[in-house]
């Protein structure tokens, strides 16, 4: 069975920094992945996804991420985040499309500091 | 556009009742629906998989006959948590795919259950 593996449980990072927040997956095949974020109050909102093609995938508010296969990565980044980014991120891989089963990771928890 | 709410936002109830957890896709109709439950600092557990006008599939280890799934109509999937336990105390959301073309889960903001 596929897995998600986010090594990160919280990340504090200053305003304007870099962020990076890290996935793994097991699977036998190429996955399918996904960066999701979680605000107090709201649904998870899709950042991006990754089904086929180029590796690095450009998504909403400014995150970008990489699928590393030979790492069995796909980090998020953000060049430079702001306040209203803190919340929790989920990556999560789907197996086969059109079944469309998400299996998530355990969450990151963003923090910005002033 | 691709709006998914849910209803209640939270629900309070005593053991042994009854709780039902409405999921809407506002704006799209969703063939399929997917119910989650999510522990405090977790992540989500998908519980079931709910299509419309058939039964639901549920995830190994849930039980089916305490959280019933109806999938009535391409826009109201329901979950309803019978004879209510404190240990069913959880945040349950639910997601809702479209249609082809739309081959991307929307997921609703979440319904917080406690069971006194």
């Amino acid at each position: 069975a596929q897995s998600v593996t986010q090594p990160d449980i919280h990340i504090t990072v200053s305003e304007g920094a870099s962020l990076e927040l890290r996935c793994n997956y097991s699977y036998g095949a190429t996955p399918y992945l996904f960066w999701y974020v979680q605000s107090p109050g709201q649904g998870l909102q899709l950042l991006l996804k990754y089904f086929s093609g180029d590796t690095l995938v450009q998504g909403i508010k400014g995150f970008e991420a990489e699928f590393k296969r030979s790492q069995s990565s796909f980090n998020l980044r953000k060049p430079s985040v702001h306040w209203s980014d803190a919340a929790e991120y989920f990556c999560a891989v789907a197996v086969a499309f059109g079944n469309e089963k998400l299996t998530f990771g355990t969450g990151t928890r963003l923090t910005i500091i002033p | 556009g691709a709006v998914v709410s849910q209803h209640p936002s939270w629900v309070i109830c005593k053991s042994g009742t009854s709780v039902k957890i409405e999921c809407r896709s506002l704006d799209f109709q969703a063939t399929t629906m997917f119910w989650y439950r999510q522990f405090p600092k977790q992540s989500l557990m998908l519980m079931a998989t709910s299509n419309e006008g058939s039964k639901a599939t549920y995830e190994q280890g849930v039980e089916k006959d305490k959280f019933l799934i109806n999938h009535a109509s391409l826009t109201l999937s329901t979950l309803t948590v019978t004879s209510a336990h404190p240990e069913d105390s959880s945040f349950y959301i639910c997601s809702a795919k479209g249609l082809a073309g739309i081959n991307e889960q929307f997921f609703g903001p979440g319904t917080r259950l406690t069971v006194l």
